[in-house]
Formats: C-alpha cells, sequence, structure tokens
C-alpha cells in the first residue's frame, strides 16, 4: 500500500528552527508537495520538489532524497504565526497525490 | 471572484436528507478536486475531475457523486446524508492534474 509518514505534532521555540520530516513509500515518485493549513483554514501551497536536493524561499526550505523516500521542510527563525499543521503530499505513478495526515506545529513564546 | 469559492461555509443536516455542496474557480483551471478532512486523517479524496465533462473517483468515493458539466464549476452531491459524512470539504483546482492544487476555503458539515 501507499504510505506517508510524518510526526503528528512538534513544538518548537520563537525564533528557533525547526525541521518537520515526512517518509513516504508509495507507487512511484513525480513530486512532492508541502503545504501550511492554519487551524480553521484551508491548505495553502509552501514547496515542491521533484529533484534530490534543497529548495530555498525564504524563511523556508524542503529537502528531498528520492533514493531514501524522504523529505524535510525546515523552517528558520520561527514566528508565532508559523503555528499551523504542514502537510507533506506525493504524486505517485499514477499522478494522483497522496496525503500525509499533517504534523502539527506549535510555537511557543 | 478571486481564486475558488465553496458554499455554503457550513451546514447542519438531518440525516437522510439530499445536500449539494458548491465549487467554482475563475482560474480557468482543467483539474478540480474534493476532498474530506477528518481529525487525524489528514486529507482525503472523494471525486476529481482532470477535465470539464470527465469525473473520477477517489479513495472514499462511497456516498458522495459529482459532474462537471464546465470548466469553472464541481459541485458535490450526497444523495442521503448519513452522520459518517460530518467532515470538512475541501474543494481544489489545478491547472493539470499533477500541478500544484489551490484550495477552497472549505464547508464545515455536521449530519445529525
Amino acid at each position: 500500500g501507499q504510505n506517508i509518514d510524518q510526526p503528528t505534532e512538534m513544538t518548537a521555540t520563537e525564533g528557533a528552527i525547526v525541521q518537520i520530516n515526512c517518509t513516504y513509500q508509495t507507487s512511484g515518485f513525480n513530486g512532492l508537495f508541502w503545504y501550511q493549513q492554519h487551524a480553521g483554514e484551508a491548505p495553502t501551497f509552501l514547496s515542491y520538489n521533484v529533484l534530490d536536493g534543497l529548495e530555498e524561499k525564504g524563511r523556508f526550505s524542503s529537502f528531498l532524497s528520492r533514493s531514501k523516500g524522504y523529505s524535510y521542510l525546515l523552517l528558520k527563525e520561527l514566528q508565532m504565526k508559523d503555528s499551523a499543521s504542514y502537510l507533506c503530499a506525493v504524486i505517485d505513478s499514477n499522478y494522483q497525490l497522496i496525503w500525509g495526515a499533517g504534523t502539527k506545529l506549535i510555537i511557543k513564546p | 471572484i478571486a481564486g475558488i469559492t465553496q458554499a455554503p461555509t457550513s451546514q447542519i443536516l438531518a440525516a437522510g436528507r439530499r445536500m449539494t455542496l458548491r465549487c467554482t474557480q475563475d482560474m480557468r483551471h482543467n483539474a478540480m478536486y474534493w476532498y474530506r478532512q477528518d481529525l487525524g486523517l489528514g486529507l482525503r479524496l472523494i471525486h476529481y475531475s482532470n477535465t470539464a465533462g470527465t469525473t473520477g473517483k477517489g479513495e472514499v468515493p462511497d456516498g458522495y457523486s459529482v459532474s462537471r458539466a464546465n470548466t469553472d464549476d464541481f459541485p458535490l452531491t450526497l444523495a442521503s446524508a448519513v452522520p459518517s459524512q460530518t467532515s470538512v470539504y475541501f474543494c481544489a483546482s489545478s491547472e493539470r492534474g499533477s500541478d500544484t492544487q489551490y484550495f477552497g476555503p472549505g464547508t464545515r458539515l455536521t449530519v445529525l
């Protein structure tokens, strides 16, 4: 079966750095997305990786290793507004998007 | 209209009633999707449409139907609602099937 694993919840301190991991076992791979979802709101696009390596976008970076079936989202200089759930999603061989359950990130002052 | 809109924002529905959730996008995206999101389970795909006139079943299609008469609209119908259909429903669209998906604000549905 297809599976995406993320930690259920993480806690970090304002101003610090946090890494949210995502491992996947899917039938094929055609790309990986990270989305942010604030409580009570819709998911919004953060990043897309299809090749191995690091993609940097401001305070957020996303890394992919296809050989290891692994990605992480790195958030730097954490702000209170970063408190949200972070969703990992993989495009499989049928070009269907498989979603992880999400990681709830709690930022403390 | 800018992006994707959904209606209603929330609804309380008696079991057995028929309900249609509306979704409209103005981005001229080819692909549209309906998801439900339940606590601890993440997003689950109900139905999708890769282009106007075509639809497909997702992971949890039972009890739901969709139509795609034109590019902009993708309504989701619950023919006879049951309490297990209590959830938050998100509509999304993308230019093509594997592109970035953009989500509507969601409909919170409670079936009693």
